[in-house]
């Protein structure tokens, strides 16, 4: 069964520091990996999804890698700001019909 | 605005009561899914739908039944809530069967069950 981790659990960091988030999962041979963001009491928002076959994406200053072989994927965050603070979510696809595995998120405060 | 919907947003329920929560889509996605998410969880698939028509399990299917009743609409049920079942329940859709994978999630159900 796949396992996704996220690491650390927490996050703070002061107004425009570069911001790395990790995710690690057990399993390589996935189909897709998202990155979400979910604020406190709301729903979840897709940032960024990479395709198997794909080493990174990029949307404005978030950038996302992945290496499968490694396991890993990490979300950098670019000069981050007060408004970047919530919870970030890692999910992991190892087959086509969408279906995800989710981390159980980093919660980031960005500080003035 | 385009997107996902679900009600309610909150529900109180005694153990075993029943309820249904309602979740509509008006992205013209096939896929929909409903999750839960406990504290210090990351979200789990109780149950998917592929294409109107067609339900499958996930991960925590027990306790729960689905239908899709459409392509927009794609209800979960409670049968006879447990306290276990207290949770907040997030739908979501994909246009997987075109390729985009990315999820639209609704705002959730916090649901409690005493």
């Amino acid at each position: 069964k796949q396992e996704v981790t996220q690491i650390p659990a927490a996050l703070s960091v002061p107004e425009g520091e570069n911001l790395v988030l990790n995710c690690s999962f057990t399993d390589s041979a996935i189909y897709n990996l998202q990155w979400f963001r979910q604020d406190p009491g709301k729903g979840l928002t897709s940032l960024l999804l990479i395709q198997s076959s794909q080493r990174e994406q990029t949307s404005g200053r978030l950038n996302a890698s992945l290496d499968k072989s490694s396991g890993r994927s990490t979300l950098y965050i670019a000069a981050s700001q007060p408004g970047d603070s919530a919870t970030y979510l890692c999910a992991v696809s190892t087959d086509s019909w969408g279906k995800f595995q989710f981390g159980a998120g980093t919660q980031v405060v960005v500080t003035p | 605005n385009a997107g996902v919907t679900q009600t309610p947003k909150f529900q109180v329920l005694k153990t075993g009561q029943s309820m249904t929560l309602q979740c509509a889509q008006d992205m013209n996605h096939n896929s929909m899914y409903w999750y839960r998410q406990d504290p210090g969880m990351g979200l789990r698939l109780i149950y998917y739908s592929a294409s109107e028509g067609t339900t499958d399990k996930g991960e925590v299917p027990n306790g729960y039944n689905v239908s899709r009743l459409n392509k927009r609409e794609f209800s979960l049920r409670l049968e006879s809530a447990a306290p276990s079942q207290t949770s907040v329940y997030f739908c979501a859709s994909s246009g997987r069967d075109r390729g985009d994978y990315g999820y639209t999630f609704g705002s959730g159900t916090r649901l409690t069950v005493v």
